[in-house]
């Protein structure tokens, strides 16, 4: 697609329910970033997809976040048993990677998540 | 580990003047990009400027600008004839060269635009 696209743009549910987030990155960037974005903490990096693989998941705030990446393309950022600490902006962002230069990230909108 | 510090949560510039937004940044890389990036109410990240550390030139993009202080780990954007849509969060971000964890960020600073 044209740009990076994040779907659900506001999602509001209530403590203890699982929610999934998604990201459809811009065609052809093989690299594919969440970010956290909440008021007391900035921006959080959670997690970085290469293709399909995650290197490194240390980022993932508790074992209550997954994600993952199908066919190198769309991701699926999942949060099981939903805290109110868990309200934030999840950016998405995706890239080309390391390629002739420096790696630029574009940003969807993200997704809005209250927890009540 | 990186760190990114914007000092001024909160700047306010009539209409057609000209403001720096400060950004200071801690790492022991050699070679690493630094970014100013926007991000309106619609809460897109937009890419404002971008600097490849191991360039000397400050980087101009139309209205903005860098002055990139390497030895002082320093990189302010300088925002000339500013317009009422400059009104944004403006993120100043850090990448280590072959990074794997993207963008550091500073905690921003709110940028308003009077008319």
């Amino acid at each position: 697609g044209a740009g990076v696209s994040q779907s659900p743009s506001n999602k509001v549910t209530e403590k203890g329910k699982d929610v999934e987030l998604r990201c459809d990155p811009i065609s052809g960037h093989t690299a594919l970033y969440w970010y956290r974005q909440s008021l007391g903490q900035g921006l959080e990096f959670l997690i970085y997809f290469q293709g399909n693989s995650a290197p490194d998941k240390s980022g993932l705030p508790s074992d209550r976040f997954s994600a993952e990446r199908t066919g190198g393309s769309v991701s699926t950022l999942t949060i099981q048993r939903t805290q109110q600490e868990d309200s934030a902006v999840y950016l998405c962002a995706s890239s080309l990677g390391w390629v002739s230069g420096a790696n630029v990230l574009t940003f969807g909108a993200g997704s809005r998540l209250t927890v009540l | 580990a990186q760190t990114v510090t914007q000092s001024q949560p909160e700047m306010s510039v009539q209409e057609a003047e000209t403001v720096t937004l400060s950004c200071t940044y801690d790492t022991s890389e050699s070679n690493y990009y630094l970014f100013w990036y926007k991000q309106p109410p619609s809460r897109q990240m937009i890419l404002v400027i971008r600097q490849e550390a191991y360039k000397q030139q400050n980087a101009t993009e139309n209205r903005f600008s860098v002055n990139f202080q390497k030895a002082a780990k320093s990189f302010s954007l300088k925002i000339s004839d500013s317009q009422l849509g400059d009104t944004a969060m403006y993120f100043c971000a850090f990448m280590k060269h072959q990074g794997a964890d993207g963008l550091t960020f500073g905690k921003g600073t709110h940028l308003i635009i009077q008319p």
